[in-house]
């Protein structure tokens, strides 16, 4: 069965600062990973993938997640975070045929 | 291209009611599948449709049913609605099931 741990429900940054994002997944395949946006009222807005090739993935608005094997790990991650990027913000696995399955989600906040 | 869309964005139902939600997915996609997210949680997948099957279903009850047409759309249908039902229902469509791209949700409030 596949799954995604996201450990922190909240993760709070000043604007200006790298942030991260956690994700910790299960799979008994080789994983399909996906970060997602969420915003108040809004459906899920797609951020960057990892199917396979370069561990470093970048994606939309400046931020990129690193695939670690190894640890079973797809962090997200933004070198310079903005206001505008506080939001909810998912992880999400897929194996193979099955469809994806997601984390439980981390509120972003990024203070002024 | 409109991107996936929902309809209607929101609704109040009656417990014991039943409900039919809408999805015309991405043009080009093939598959749609529903989620459902309760207030505070991640996205709990319902089903997936594909060549107007079934192809995949998540831990959900039988009153939870759907139905994909020939042009790729959807409808997600719930009978005998229960408070617990009340949730943002989110359509995702794909192809060749690489990155899914969801509407903007349907809002269902069962009081």
């Amino acid at each position: 069965a596949q799954s995604v741990a996201q450990p922190e429900d909240q993760v709070n940054v000043a604007e200006g600062n790298p942030l991260t994002v956690k994700c910790t997944y299960s799979v008994s395949g080789n994983p399909y990973l996906f970060w997602y946006v969420q915003y108040p009222n809004r459906g899920l807005q797609f951020l960057l993938k990892y199917i396979t090739g370069d561990n470093l993935v970048k994606g939309s608005y400046g931020f990129e997640a690193e695939f670690n094997k190894s640890q079973t790990s797809f962090h997200l991650k933004k070198p310079s975070a903005l206001v505008s990027d506080s939001a909810l913000y998912f992880c999400a696995v897929r194996d193979g045929d099955n469809d994806m399955r997601f984390g439980a989600g981390t509120r972003l906040t990024v203070k002024p | 291209d409109a991107g996936v869309t929902q309809s209607p964005t929101h609704l109040i139902k009656t417990r014991g009611q039943q409900v039919t939600l809408r999805c015309s997915p991405k043009s080009g996609h093939d598959t749609v599948s529903w989620y459902q997210q309760a207030l505070g949680q991640g996205p709990q997948f319902i089903f997936q449709y594909y060549e107007e099957e079934e192809r995949q279903r998540g831990n959900f009850p039988d009153r939870f049913s759907g139905h994909q047409f020939p042009n790729y759309s959807s409808e997600l249908n719930v009978n005998a609605l229960l408070l617990g039902d009340s949730a943002l229902y989110l359509c995702a469509s794909t192809l060749n099931r690489v990155e899914a791209f969801f509407g903007q949700g349907t809002r269902l409030t069962v009081v």
